[in-house]
């Protein structure tokens, strides 16, 4: 099955800090990959859609210079959280298609990594 | 817009009962629904994905169903076990952009043994 592997699977680090976080297909190619967030016992919240090759499209309200993303190979999206400050902290989950399971209009799920848990002091 | 809610947020039932979630949407221009299963601090796991033209769907003890005209989907767990304790997310794809899943809050089950 398709798999997608997240990392760092945790950190916490310094308020001021740039933190990477990298999304993989393992197993598959994936034109585009999808940023999501999850605060405590809520749900998750479309950040970005990242798309190989070109600038990602970023949802209402999500600052693009806070975060960057960079799909640069078809296995491959980033996404740095710039000078991250204690707001930051939440649950960072992407997700992915698989090339092979049709266009992005087709009714075929997205493969979800095991998500980031970054915490800011 | 699209909004998904989950009802209950918590459920906690004795191992070995038959038990429903709740999940509905505000707009049924939809692709498909999916139910997802969440560990705590982990990512989502995917359990069953029902296609707009679908009624239902089921795998092993689970089963969903789809309810496209009323808004409303339900994921039936039968012979509950403590290994499925988790948080239930339902998402659905929103027509015309597929790709948009919009989730619900979650339930958050407990099974004890």
């Amino acid at each position: 099955g398709a798999v997608v592997s997240q990392h760092p699977s945790w950190v916490i680090c310094k308020s001021g800090t740039s933190v990477k976080i990298e999304c993989r297909s393992l197993d598959f190619q994936a034109t585009t990959m999808f940023w999501y967030r999850q605060f405590p016992k809520q749900s998750l919240m479309l950040m970005a859609t990242s798309n190989e090759g070109s600038k990602a499209t970023y949802e209402q309200g999500v600052e693009k210079d806070k975060f960057l993303i960079n799909h640069a190979s078809l296995t491959l999206s980033t996404l740095t959280v710039t000078s991250a400050h204690p707001e930051d902290s939440s649950f960072y989950i992407c997700s992915a298609r698989d090339l092979r399971e049709g266009p992005i209009s087709s009714n075929q799920p997205q493969h979800f990594g095991d998500g980031t848990r970054l915490s800011i002091l | 817009k699209q909004e998904v809610t989950q009802i209950p947020a918590a459920l906690s039932v004795p191992e070995g009962e038959n038990l429903v979630l709740n999940c509905s949407f505000t707009d049924s221009a939809i692709y498909n629904l999916q139910w997802f299963r969440q560990d705590p601090g982990k990512g989502l796991t995917s359990l069953l994905l029902i296609q707009s033209s679908q009624r239902e769907q089921t795998s092993g003890r689970l089963n969903a169903s789809l309810d496209k005209s009323s808004g409303r989907s339900t994921l039936y767990i039968a012979a509950s076990q403590p290994g499925d304790s988790a948080t239930y997310l339902c998402a659905v794809s929103p027509r015309p952009k597929a790709q948009k899943l919009v989730f619900g809050q979650g339930t958050r089950l407990t099974i004890n043994p």
